[in-house]
């Protein structure tokens, strides 16, 4: 089945320092999201990437598709305490309307020392 | 508008209970997903369910987990016989429509089983 590999599963980073979250799947995409989800929270989306290549910015967050759409990544410029929590890639490799359940990375913690 | 409602916020259950968990999805939103979360792990996708239809249960346990999203009322998760294993947290999602469509996560039941 389908699998999706995120890595680092911990970064710890100073208040003000840049932070990359990597997203791997071993089967090509149809598209991808990017959900965060605060301690004691739950997942909230951010984005979805359809196309190949494709990079959207949100403020100091940069997410890209690559161009085989099987990996992705989640870039966050200067963070701040707000931005603490883990952050979800999940993949969806339905084509044509196939029925699949989107199968999420198990998450990168991203840990914020002031 | 209310967001994605899900009911008992914590369940807690004696080995061998069933358990009953509940999810209201957004108003106008007709598909419902099923997850479930252990501690410090990513979202594991359980179930996806349509008004009075299953769509995808490749998640779900063979024995003991069922799933419904009657005509009227909520989704249910229900969990037979619990065991020490099945405590974790249970998200649940929904969407407009099928998976191209960003998912909107209810604040989750976390279960317990002692």
């Amino acid at each position: 089945g389908q699998q999706v590999m995120q890595i680092p599963q911990y970064q710890h980073v100073q208040e003000g320092e840049d932070f990359t979250t990597y997203c791997n799947s071993s089967t090509t995409l149809s598209n991808i999201q990017w959900y965060k989800q605060r301690p004691g929270g739950h997942p909230v989306f951010l984005i979805q990437l359809v196309k190949s290549g494709e990079v959207k910015k949100q403020k100091r967050l940069t997410f890209q598709f690559g161009e085989a759409k099987k990996n992705s990544s989640l870039h966050i410029t200067a963070t701040q305490t707000t931005d603490v929590g883990t952050y979800f890639c999940a993949g969806d490799a339905t084509w044509g309307g196939g029925a699949d359940g989107l199968t999420f990375g198990k998450g990168t913690h991203l840990i914020i020392q002031p | 508008n209310a967001g994605v409602m899900q009911n008992p916020r914590h369940l807690v259950r004696r080995r061998g209970q069933e358990a009953r968990l509940r999810c209201s999805p957004m108003k106008g939103h007709s598909h419902v997903y099923w997850y479930r979360q252990l501690p410090e792990e990513g979202l594991k996708f359980m179930v996806y369910l349509q008004k009075e239809n299953i769509i995808d249960e490749s998640g779900m346990p063979k024995e003991r987990f069922s799933a419904e999203f009657p005509k009227e009322g909520p989704s249910i998760l229900r969990i037979q016989q619990v065991v020490r294993g099945d405590s974790a947290a249970y998200f649940c999602a929904s969407s407009p429509q099928g998976q191209v469509y960003e998912q909107y996560f209810g604040p989750g039941t976390r279960l317990t089983v002692t």
